[in-house]
């Protein structure tokens, strides 16, 4: 199985500052069809996961460009840049190229 | 407006059979589809399996042996099915079209 490494497993953030996540496959993650299902969600205390970036470096619908994801192969990284309350929760990558699917192990985000 | 939800026991016995629907709209079926990942209390999430749009499927392998995932598209619901249910099967199952959209999530317990 794909392993998802993710670092740091807890930050703490000033509102309107900025952070970024690292999230790193045991694997490439470039399909075959020459796409990178890579994938980061973000999970509010209580509630469902919810997709913030799709293939590296696409916002999901209604997502703030305030989150940025960039990377390729092995390598990637989430950034959040003028960090509002709502923000925080626990942030996982996720790959969808090599079966099974798997998740990274999350990092907690807590604010200032 | 897409939506999901899942629906189900909250309790199972072990070495039963756990079954659970998962009820859409505002999408098809057919065109989409649809996951379901799983997150034990206080953890991190896991794939469990999916069903693609044509209606083939893939499932974790750490589960396929126990896992069966279908459908009814004139129903626009998804099934899953698992058994020999552990006490390590007790989670929070989501499920989720294209790992975009998620459902609440239904808390299953297993335990006699």
């Amino acid at each position: 199985d794909v392993v998802m490494t993710q670092t740091p497993v807890s930050l703490s953030v000033s509102l309107g500052g900025q952070t970024s996540i690292s999230c790193r496959s045991s694997q490439s993650l470039v399909h075959s069809d020459g796409n990178t299902y890579l994938y980061w969600y973000l999970q509010k205390p209580g509630q469902s996961p919810q997709l913030l970036i799709y293939k590296v470096s696409n916002r999901f619908s209604g997502v703030p460009d305030r989150f940025s994801g960039s990377g390729s192969g092995t390598d990637f990284t989430l950034k959040i840049s003028r960090v509002e309350p709502e923000d925080l929760g626990v942030y996982y990558c996720y790959q969808g190229t090599h079966y099974p699917f798997t998740f990274g192990s999350g990092t907690k985000l807590e604010i200032k | 407006q897409v939506q999901l939800k899942e629906s189900g026991p909250g309790l199972v016995q072990p070495s039963q059979t756990l079954s659970l629907t998962c009820t859409v709209s505002g999408f098809s079926l057919t065109s989409n589809s649809v996951h379901w990942v799983r997150q034990p209390p206080g953890k991190g999430l896991e794939w469990v399996g999916a069903i693609w749009s044509g209606g083939s499927t893939d499932y974790n392998s750490a589960l396929k042996s126990r896992l069966s995932i279908s459908r009814d598209t004139s129903k626009s619901q998804v099934f899953l099915k698992m058994n020999s249910l552990q006490t390590e099967d007790t989670a929070i199952y989501f499920c989720t079209r294209s790992l975009g959209n998620w459902g609440q999530g239904v808390m299953v317990t297993v335990s006699s």
